[in-house]
């Protein structure tokens, strides 16, 4: 079945960088865009960019642009979210989805604390 | 910033219809989604390109889109309805998530 599979929780010091993986199984990776969606402890959703596997062409939210870069393996089916200069305000669940139908990965737990 | 406005919460009787807006400038211009999330889970696709239902999603769930609204509706709602809905679009090409809603089955 189609499935997205993250890595796992990650606790990182202010000013650090993390990188979240995501890989894809059940389907063909390069078909469809990943898009990245955090989601801060009892808030909302919230769209971060998108990356088409095929080509490596990216789109992030302003409010990220600079700090966030996603790239992806397309020998592994794995796409990478990689967020910088990390602070409190960044502690969230992170997930990749495929496209707009779906499915979500499980979601990745970042927590920023000093 | 584009932006998307819904309704904190919506209650709704077991049975009854269910329905959520979601409001942006020109909204019926582009297409809308719907989202639902449970406690602790990953959001699901109920709706897409404003009124298409995915794969396996009960025909309860539906929507539409006109002016500045868009509008998910859940005819006789089940407990198993109750969840966060969070609908979303695009504006140029970002997505943009509305501010969520908590459809409570009472």
């Amino acid at each position: 079945q189609v499935q997205l599979v993250q890595s796992g929780a990650e606790v990182k010091k202010p000013g650090a960088s993390v990188k979240v993986s995501c890989k894809a199984s059940g389907y063909t990776f390069t078909s469809y865009d990943i898009n990245w969606v955090r989601q801060a402890t009892g808030q909302g959703l919230e769209w971060m960019g998108w990356m088409n596997p095929n080509s490596g062409n990216t789109g992030y939210a302003q409010k990220f642009q600079g700090r966030v870069t996603m790239t992806r393996n397309t020998s592994i089916s794995t796409a990478y979210m990689e967020l910088s200069s990390l602070r409190s305000e960044d502690t969230a669940v992170y997930y990749c989805a495929r496209g707009i139908v779906g499915p979500w990965g499980q979601g990745t737990l970042v927590t920023v604390s000093s | 910033s584009y932006e998307l406005t819904q309704p904190p919460s919506v209650s709704v009787s077991p049975g009854q219809t269910a329905s959520i807006t979601c409001s942006g400038d020109k909204l019926g211009d582009k297409y809308a989604c719907w989202y639902q999330q449970k406690p602790g889970q990953s959001p699901v696709l109920v709706i897409y390109q404003d009124s298409k239902r995915p794969s396996g999603i009960p025909e309860r769930f539906s929507g539409s889109n006109s002016g500045n609204t868009a509008t998910l509706t859940i005819s006789g709602t089940q407990a198993m309805d109750e969840a966060d809905y969070y609908c979303q679009a695009w504006d140029s090409s970002s997505g943009v998530f509305g501010t969520g809603t908590k459809v409570t089955v009472l």
